[in-house]
């Protein structure tokens, strides 16, 4: 049973346009949240983070919000450019603090 | 910097044939993880290592052993390889625990 879930598998958006990422948990101990970027043949690169004391974190382009009560968080991205096309995972973590679950990804596609 | 390496880049197996992953990380961090990949799952942990000298099962640990060498690598082995251990595969490393990840570029492996 998957603890963190991102339901669109893919996502195509045209260059100049907002993307949003959609993100589910269901682990109420999770307080802590993370964007992850992927590019084929690379590794994750950390993108951005939330605490579960906020609601919003913002660095540039990038915003990702936070609704607890709905366990459920989205990030997006203003304006999305083609280089933003890439795989983007969200991650949880509980009090445990070294262990990440990490949801199964939405492929971003940016048209040009 | 090269952050964090990882060998092989890609590597094929048979069935029941063991082999080593390498990883080594040149950032000074206390804490490593091993991770798989697979289609749709996101990443799982395997392993974690929260500091030199110590190691922790992940998610799924089961056919995986792993070795905290020293301070900078961290290795993870296959005794007998298992078509369902074909994957990618991501180390990490983190100042602590409870800090953001750094990830190695991978490995892929193939079980036939």
């Amino acid at each position: 049973d998957q603890q963190v879930k991102q339901n669109s598998p893919s996502l195509s958006v045209q260059e100049g346009r907002i993307s949003i990422l959609n993100c589910d948990y269901t682990n109420s101990m999770f307080d802590y949240f993370l964007w992850y970027k992927k590019y084929p043949a690379e590794g994750p690169t950390f993108l951005i983070s939330i605490s579960s004391i906020k609601d919003k974190n913002e660095d540039g382009r990038f915003t990702v919000f936070l609704n607890k009560s709905a366990k459920h968080l989205s990030l997006h991205i203003v304006p999305s450019q083609p280089g933003d096309s890439a795989v983007y995972f969200c991650a949880a973590s509980g009090n445990a603090g070294n262990m990440l679950t990490f949801g199964g990804g939405t492929r971003l596609m940016v048209k040009p | 910097n090269a952050g964090v390496t990882q060998t092989p880049k890609f590597q094929v197996l048979k069935t029941g044939q063991s082999m080593t992953l390498q990883c080594a990380q040149d950032m000074n961090h206390n804490s490593m993880y091993w991770y798989r990949q697979d289609p749709g799952m996101g990443l799982r942990l395997i392993y974690y290592s929260a500091s030199e000298g110590t190691t922790d099962k992940g998610e799924v640990p089961n056919g995986y052993n792993v070795s905290r060498l020293n301070k900078r690598e961290f290795s993870l082995r296959l005794e007998s390889a298992a078509p369902s251990q074909t994957s990618v595969y991501f180390c990490a490393s983190s100042p602590s625990s409870l800090e953001t990840q750094y990830f190695g570029p991978g490995t892929r492996l193939l079980v036939l």
